[in-house]
């Protein structure tokens, strides 16, 4: 069974560019959520899809967005590109939705993005 | 003060050691709780996964919660090279709408496995 797939895996952007990063989660999982792992911050939430509407966000500005198709797969895009924005991105699956009994998350290997 | 606190390390401990990593938190309102692996330039990988407390066993890997306390802790035993990660614990739990989806995350324990 296929895990979580992100591309791409790494690249370079200019500051002042926007990035998009595509995640296609495990088959079956219909929950999507994405975050940003940088030396200092840790692991930081970003945002979650489910059914294609977004279920939580995290404390990010307004140039942080995502969305969700509906084959589960999902796209997150930054715009106006800082150098703070140099991170390894990563996407995360899950099969249930919040209420359920288990919720157990699997991550992708991330994108890893460099912003000069 | 950060809602999950975890001890960054780094730990270096001899190959064979029983290796103890701990995470507190301030949110009651967390119910799972897990643990991750993660190898340099990797994401992370889940090691084990526990709802509410008690003690859950995997191997050579033990999780043990202890929501009374709001403390989680990850034991490896007979711990091998291989070993050598960052370990992440992460939470999640539904507070006025938080989906279970979000996972809060500890800052890592960098774990050094020496032969």
């Amino acid at each position: 069974k296929a895990g979580v797939t992100q591309t791409p895996r790494y690249l370079i952007k200019t500051r002042g560019q926007q990035v998009t990063l595509s995640c296609s989660p495990i088959s079956g999982h219909r929950s999507v959520s994405w975050y940003q792992q940088t030396p200092g911050q840790g692991l930081q939430f970003l945002f979650e899809y489910f059914s294609e509407t977004q279920r939580n966000k995290g404390n990010f500005p307004g140039r942080f967005s995502g969305r969700q198709f509906s084959n589960s797969r999902s796209e997150m895009n930054v715009s106006t590109l800082e150098l703070g924005d140099s991170a390894l991105y990563l996407c995360a699956s899950s099969l249930r939705d919040r209420g359920s009994s288990g919720n157990t998350i699997y991550f992708g290997e991330g994108s890893w993005l460099t912003v000069v | 003060q950060k809602e999950v606190e975890q001890d960054p390390g780094p730990l270096s401990v001899p190959e064979g050691a029983i290796v103890s990593l701990n995470c507190t938190y301030s949110n009651s309102a967390f119910q799972y709780f897990m643990w991750y692996r993660q190898y340099s330039r990797k994401g992370p990988e889940l090691l084990m996964y526990t709802y509410s407390s008690g003690n859950k066993e995997d191997g050579r890997f033990t999780a043990q919660v202890d929501k009374s306390s709001k403390y989680i802790s990850l034991f490896i035993r007979d711990s091998q090279p291989s070993d050598s990660a960052t370990y992440l614990c992460a939470m999640s739990g539904f507070t006025g709408g938080t989906s279970y989806g979000k996972l809060t995350f500890g800052q890592g324990t960098i774990l050094t496995v020496h032969p």
